[in-house]
């Protein structure tokens, strides 16, 4: 079975303060996804990438970063939180090829609370 | 711009009775489809998808989707409920060519009552 592993399942921190957010993946996927579940508002991507070194903005990236340094580590990164990002991440993984598209793998959540 | 609309945001149910929870995206050429379902507790899983092919897909637990391409949508529906499907579902499709991105629909809580 694929285990997406995020280190943390709940985090309090407060504004200003910079903060990660781990995940590791154990099945050797090529493509790996942040996304932020907030009620009502379903799942929003925030950044992917398709292989280490490699990142792409998804559709809310403004006051995260990323990085990807070993395949199976994908890490994101709030530079100064900020209350409006108290949120549930979610991280996923897939392997790569076009036939997969889709077909994430998700990890448990890390329930961010931002002071 | 691309989206996914989930018509029913809460829905409750008895068991036993028959669900179709609505899907509609926007127009945007070749797409792939899926629904995923958050169980209390529980990470996201896929529970099925279609790329092409025949558009009645069938999933996991009895589930199935049809994909009416006239009318972009992409129905979940199940005969008959029971009180361990209660559980969060999302619609999501992927316009293909498009590279990665898949776009999620906001969600529809379903609440089975034993």
């Amino acid at each position: 079975d694929v285990k997406v592993t995020q280190s943390s399942r709940y985090l309090v921190k407060r504004t200003g303060e910079k903060v990660f957010l781990e995940c590791v993946q154990d099945m050797d996927h090529e493509n790996m996804f942040w996304y932020r579940q907030d009620p009502g508002l379903g799942l929003r991507l925030i950044y992917f990438s398709y292989d280490v070194k490699m990142k792409e903005k998804g559709d809310i990236p403004e006051g995260y970063s990323v990085s990807r340094e070993k395949k199976e580590r994908f890490s994101l990164i709030l530079e100064s939180a900020s209350t409006n990002q108290t949120s549930m991440y979610l991280c996923a993984s897939r392997t790569g090829g076009a036939s997969s598209v889709g077909e994430l793998f998700f990890g448990e959540g890390s329930r961010l609370t931002v002071l | 711009a691309q989206s996914v609309s989930q018509h029913n945001h809460h829905v409750i149910l008895s068991e036993a009775a028959s669900l179709e929870l609505g899907c509609n995206y926007s127009y945007g050429g070749t797409v792939n489809l899926f629904w995923y379902v958050q169980y209390p507790g529980q990470h996201l899983q896929l529970l099925l998808k279609y790329f092409s092919g025949d558009p009645l897909v069938k999933g996991i637990k009895g589930f199935e989707a049809e994909f009416i391409k006239s009318k972009f949508s992409f129905n979940l529906r199940k005969p008959s409920v029971q009180w361990s499907d209660t559980a969060e579902y999302f619609c999501a499709v992927n316009w293909s060519g498009r590279d990665d991105k898949i776009i999620f629909g906001k969600g529809t809580r379903l609440h089975i009552l034993p």
